[in-house]
């Protein structure tokens, strides 16, 4: 299994609302990544997870909380998220050690009311 | 940080060649390079590790100067489905004992082939 499962892949929310995102993945990778993606913008890095703890926080806003339940499993859980948040998110993972290819989810494509 | 990619945007015609540009002022382990249509994942092409290493993928190639931080992303006798947005991503050395560094993306460079 080569893949990364993000679900859900859209989501409408409104701006009271709670909602999570997952990210799966059976490869062994022990770097979790969640990245956000506006529209002809380059992905920018938000959260990784390194061995199931948090290792980097790009200064992102707590309305976003990530979440590693375990080594296959990342979460990004929502609340009272503004319009400008609506984007694409990404989870991705990869091997903890240099030079090896990040493996991306299909996203969910996030808009915020 | 951010590595720079040119150009912004390009537009060829099925059959022509292009080149982009990635390039970095601080030192490179790695260079990724992906493709990414609109609402869609990026999607793998491939990774240089080595100064002066080159791959390819089918008609499209790659090559990493280390001494100068840069790479360029070769595409030959462009087809329809190449069109998309291409993004260089760079990795810093590895730091002792906390893996990898995380990939930093450039800007993006958006090829358009039309018939």
């Amino acid at each position: 299994d080569t893949e990364v499962t993000q679900t859900p892949k859209h989501l409408v929310m409104g701006m009271t609302n709670k909602k999570s995102l997952k990210c799966e993945q059976h490869m062994g990778h022990r770097a979790m990544y969640w990245y956000k993606q506006k529209a002809k913008k380059p992905p920018e890095l938000m959260f990784v997870y390194s061995y199931e703890k948090l290792s980097i926080n790009e200064s992102v806003p707590s309305r976003f909380s990530p979440e590693c339940p375990n080594s296959s499993l990342l979460n990004l859980h929502l609340h009272a998220l503004q319009p400008e948040d609506s984007a694409l998110y990404l989870c991705a993972s990869s091997p903890l050690r240099g030079g090896e290819k990040l493996f991306f989810g299909s996203g969910t494509q996030l808009s915020v009311l | 940080q951010q590595p720079v990619q040119s150009p912004q945007a390009v537009i060829l015609r099925e059959g022509e060649d292009a080149v982009i540009n990635c390039s970095s002022s601080k030192a490179l382990y790695s260079v990724h390079w992906y493709r990414q249509k609109h609402g869609e994942a990026p999607v793998f092409l491939m990774i240089l590790l080595k100064g002066g290493e080159q791959k390819g993928h089918e008609k499209i190639s790659a090559s990493f100067n280390e001494k100068k931080q840069q790479s360029s992303l070769y595409l030959t006798a462009s087809q329809l489905s190449y069109s998309g947005t291409y993004f260089c991503g760079t990795e810093m050395a590895p730091k002792p004992n906390s893996g990898n560094t995380p990939l930093v993306f450039g800007k993006g460079t958006r090829l358009s082939v039309i018939a």
